[in-house]
């Protein structure tokens, strides 16, 4: 099956700091899902994108569904401690059941 | 509380055993997902139910099997078949008419 290219794979940054993400498909997603994962646990869901172009926003975590609609973006601003963890991205095409998933972003941040 | 359970956390077996890992939903979901999770990969679909009485493989169905007698329940079995069983297993679930996936908290399975 289809896996989603996502970068950065890792990310070392400060405190404060703004970061970015983003996950690009070679074909076209109806939706767009942004996930965070803890060592050891499952993935908690953060936004769910709908629509090309949509801009959402939960807290200090912002999404954008690519307009071309192959690609999503994920920005979280001011980062804390506590957003370590790995962020991944799924997409959902138009037909079938299937989810794709990105490989993962890596976020460790330095307090 | 609402939720998808996953038991037991950690399972430990020897080669050539099955072993069942357990999923639950009080979501009142219709869709049940088994996907396997390996460290530099993205979540890979074992299986996946649509609705009771109905199951699909997915893209590495090999060496797994799945029922769905009932709409909370969606158990995995991991049989000796599976040439490469230690993994992360996470269950997931949604609604039908709504594409955001909700997953349990794992399973981490170890063959030895």
């Amino acid at each position: 099956g289809q896996q989603l290219n996502q970068s950065p794979q890792s990310m070392f940054i400060q405190e404060g700091e703004d970061v970015s993400m983003n996950c690009t498909s070679s074909s076209i997603f109806n939706t767009w899902l942004w996930y965070k994962q803890d060592p050891g646990e499952g993935p908690v869901l953060l936004i769910a994108l709908y629509k090309a172009g949509e801009l959402t926003s939960n807290g200090r975590l912002t999404a954008q569904f690519g307009i071309t609609r192959k690609d999503s973006f994920l920005n979280i601003s001011a980062s804390i401690p506590s957003d370590v963890g790995i962020y991944f991205c799924a997409g959902h095409p138009n037909t079938g059941n299937q989810f794709y998933f990105g490989t993962g972003t890596s976020l460790t941040v330095i307090p | 509380d609402g939720g998808i359970t996953q038991s037991p956390k950690y399972l430990f077996r020897k080669e050539g055993q099955n072993v069942t890992l357990s999923c639950e939903q009080n979501l009142n979901h219709d869709a049940m997902y088994w996907y396997r999770q390996d460290p530099g990969q993205g979540l890979r679909l074992i299986y996946y139910s649509q609705i009771v009485n109905d199951f699909q493989k997915g893209d590495i169905a090999e060496g797994y099997s799945v029922s769905r007698e009932k709409k909370e329940s969606f158990p995995l079995t991991v049989t000796s078949a599976q040439k490469n069983p230690t993994a992360f297993y996470l269950c997931a679930s949604r609604q039908t008419e709504s594409y955001e996936q909700y997953f349990g908290p794992g399973t981490r399975l170890t063959v030895t």
